[in-house]
């Protein structure tokens, strides 16, 4: 148990357009979910944090207006990088934890590539 | 204070030798220490976890050693294979009035000679 699904897991696009990741927890019911960027050969950085049904809360140095996080289910949560530029390049992870439970699960990760 | 350091930055180790990992906390609020497994391209998989009220887990092949009062934490991999070889992260998480957070260790990239 405990799966958490990432799609897609590549995706290339334009330099300008927008792009969603979805983030979904398949047999548990995810209050909180995590989302994470990584560089290559460098540790997971927390981007924000989402509570299904309230705002995303970002890091400090996140733009909010440019990663919209919407977590509208218990079981969904999705990021959209608007506007990307290959700056936005990058490996982006979600996670997924239960109501008072401290495991958090990790998705496979989406490599987004902006050209 | 919200730093996990973790050392080595990489590491070599023979088929079926020991590999030890080692991170240090800051932050006494931390209570939960999970280690994650990372393949390239994927996302990372947890390994095993501990909670400060206890020294030492272990499951498998794989231990964590836990002192509260030094702050330090380690994985220990024994009989450590090839297919071992991944990138590992220690990790420091805590739950309080703001919400959950985990802070990542800098990773430690181990290869295992067959």
């Amino acid at each position: 148990g405990a799966v958490v699904s990432q799609h897609p897991s590549r995706v290339i696009c334009k330099s300008g357009t927008s792009v969603k990741i979805e983030c979904r927890s398949l047999d548990f019911q995810a209050t909180t979910m995590f989302w994470y960027r990584q560089f290559p050969k460098q540790s997971l950085m927390l981007m924000a944090t989402s509570n299904e049904g309230s705002k995303a809360t970002y890091e400090q140095g996140v733009e909010k207006d440019k990663f919209l996080i919407n977590h509208a289910s218990l079981t969904l949560s999705t990021l959209t990088v608007t506007s990307a530029h290959p700056e936005d390049s990058s490996f982006y992870i979600c996670s997924a934890k239960r109501q008072m439970n401290t495991e958090a699960f990790f998705g496979q990760g989406t490599r987004l590539t902006v050209v | 204070q919200q730093q996990v350091k973790q050392s080595p930055q990489s590491l070599i180790v023979q088929k079926g030798g020991i590999s030890i990992i080692n991170c240090a906390y800051e932050n006494t609020a931390f209570d939960y220490f999970p280690w994650y497994q990372q393949f390239p391209g994927k996302g990372p998989a947890l390994l095993i976890a501990i909670r400060p009220d206890v020294s030492e887990k272990k499951e498998g092949r794989f231990t964590i050693s836990f002192n509260k009062s030094a702050k330090q934490f380690s994985l220990h991999i024994m009989d450590s294979q090839p297919g071992d070889s991944a990138t590992y992260f220690c990790a420091a998480s805590y739950g309080n009035t703001g919400g959950f957070k985990t802070i990542f260790g800098a990773g430690t990239r181990l290869f295992v000679k067959a």
